[in-house]
């Protein structure tokens, strides 16, 4: 169980093009998804948290207007890289908490990587 | 500010075991998390501490001691797959979850 997809695995792109990344989690229903960030050989940088029905809330540093997450439904949650330049690429992976306890762990999507060309 | 400390990479031979350390210094706690990440690919859950002591899981452990802000991952019996990054996360007295670099474990025949 726990199941989380995300959609598409690799994105190559244009600069300027934007581009949408779907996250679903497929076997629970998720408030709450998160979108993170990450690149080669560092951390995880969570760059929102996506609630379902509201306004995704944005980490310091995050352009929100850059980065847009919809939140449409307790399944899905999109993040669309609006015109996305070479220093946009990375890996993006969303996740999900099955349970609104705090000690149930986010489950991943498989992550997307996303290069600018 | 709110850190956590893992080494950078370990080495250990298959069939050994090896312990990854974890010391976070954070706002509040509400709980430690284990995850492992393979190269090019999202983390999975591995473990969860919220009380001291240890926590068993197969072959892999996990220990927590919150007065002291460690906490440790024990990996048994290695096998060549658990050549990974091992993430430590701990989740603060917001909620939030704070993510350290991860310790890259690599296992030699």
């Amino acid at each position: 169980g726990a199941v989380v997809s995300q959609h598409p695995s690799w994105v190559i792109c244009k600069s300027g093009t934007s581009v949408k990344i779907e996250c679903r989690s497929l076997d629970f229903q998720a408030t709450t998804m998160f979108w993170y960030r990450q690149f080669p050989k560092q951390s995880l940088m969570l760059m929102a948290t996506s609630n379902e029905g509201s306004k995704a809330t944005y980490e310091q540093g995050v352009e929100k207007d850059k980065f847009l997450i919809n939140h449409a439904s307790l399944t899905l949650s999109t993040l669309t890289v609006t015109s996305a330049h070479p220093e946009d690429s990375s890996f993006y992976i969303c996740s999900a908490r099955d349970g609104d306890r705090e000690s149930q762990p986010q489950h991943f999507g498989d992550g997307t990587r996303l290069s600018i060309l | 500010g709110q850190n956590i400390d893992q080494p950078t990479e370990m080495t250990a031979t298959e069939g050994a075991i090896v312990q990854i350390n974890c010391t976070y210094q954070t706002s509040g706690f509400n709980g430690l998390f284990w995850y492992q990440q393979h190269a090019g690919e999202a983390p999975t859950f591995l473990s969860y501490n919220v009380l001291d002591g240890l926590e068993e899981k197969g072959r892999f452990s996990s220990f927590l001691s919150r007065s002291k802000g460690y906490s440790y991952l024990l990996l048994k019996e290695l096998q060549m797959k658990d050549s990974a990054s091992y993430l430590c996360a701990v989740k603060n007295s917001n909620y939030q979850l704070i993510w350290g670099a991860g310790t890259k474990l690599i296992i030699k025949p």
